[in-house]
């Protein structure tokens, strides 16, 4: 049991560069999350997929798309980095209730120059 | 809409010192409070939550918080503090979304010998 796993865990893009970031759980769960950590800012999150098929803005959505590609499975791509996007990643699942704490991933460290 | 204010962005205690990390939250519905914290390098674990009943719970490593309703507070405790509790500690409220947690911005807690 992985839990919930991350690639890459590092990444360094030029401004303009597209990535996907890939994010999955093997612990069934519903819902999941994307969030970045900037200091100072606590977690904001980015997107989130209710459940399989589904996905909604979060706080900061500009910059980037989402896709839950099955029930385990929930990558952000970012189009066209920008400086300003240069954080650290974490994706996060649960069972989609407000009872149920959300478990993270390791997190991806991005640096676009 | 529910915000979460963690008071002390750092807070530097000797080893076996007693620790008390604040927070206050605001929601409009009844609230679900958690704790989280984040080794470096590290994604978030869950220390603790509060869903309903006692008001004091307690959580791993011998960490405690004590949810009080008048004064909006899920403040987090630990008697004696060891240099591997060392780490950024997250409050965080769930205001009733089945899917949305708000975070503090973090308390970096720092165990010196």
């Amino acid at each position: 049991n992985a839990g919930v796993t991350q690639t890459p865990k590092f990444q360094v893009l030029k401004t303009g560069q597209s990535m996907t970031l890939q994010c999955a759980q093997d612990m069934n769960h519903n819902s999941m999350y994307w969030y970045r950590q900037d200091p100072g800012m606590g977690l904001r999150l980015i997107y989130y997929s209710a459940s399989e098929g589904t996905t909604d803005k979060g706080e900061v959505p500009n910059g980037y798309n989402v896709s839950r590609l099955n029930k385990r499975e929930f990558s952000l791509r970012l189009e066209s980095a920008a400086p300003s996007q240069t954080s650290v990643y974490f994706c996060a699942s649960n069972l989609g209730t407000v009872y149920n704490e959300q478990f993270f991933g390791p997190g991806t460290r991005l640096t676009v120059l | 809409a529910q915000s979460v204010t963690q008071l002390d962005s750092q807070v530097p205690v000797f080893e076996e010192a007693p620790v008390e990390l604040r927070c206050n939250y605001s929601s409009s519905v009844s609230v679900y409070l958690f704790w989280y914290v984040q080794y470096p390098n590290q994604g978030l674990q869950l220390l603790l939550k509060y869903l309903s009943g006692s008001t004091l719970v307690k959580g791993i490593n011998g960490f405690e918080a004590e949810f009080n309703k008048s004064q909006t507070s899920f403040h987090l405790r630990k008697p004696s503090v060891h240099i591997s509790d060392t780490a950024e500690y997250f409050c965080a409220v769930n205001g009733g979304s089945n899917y949305k947690l708000t975070f503090g911005k973090g308390t970096l807690l720092t165990v010196n010998p």
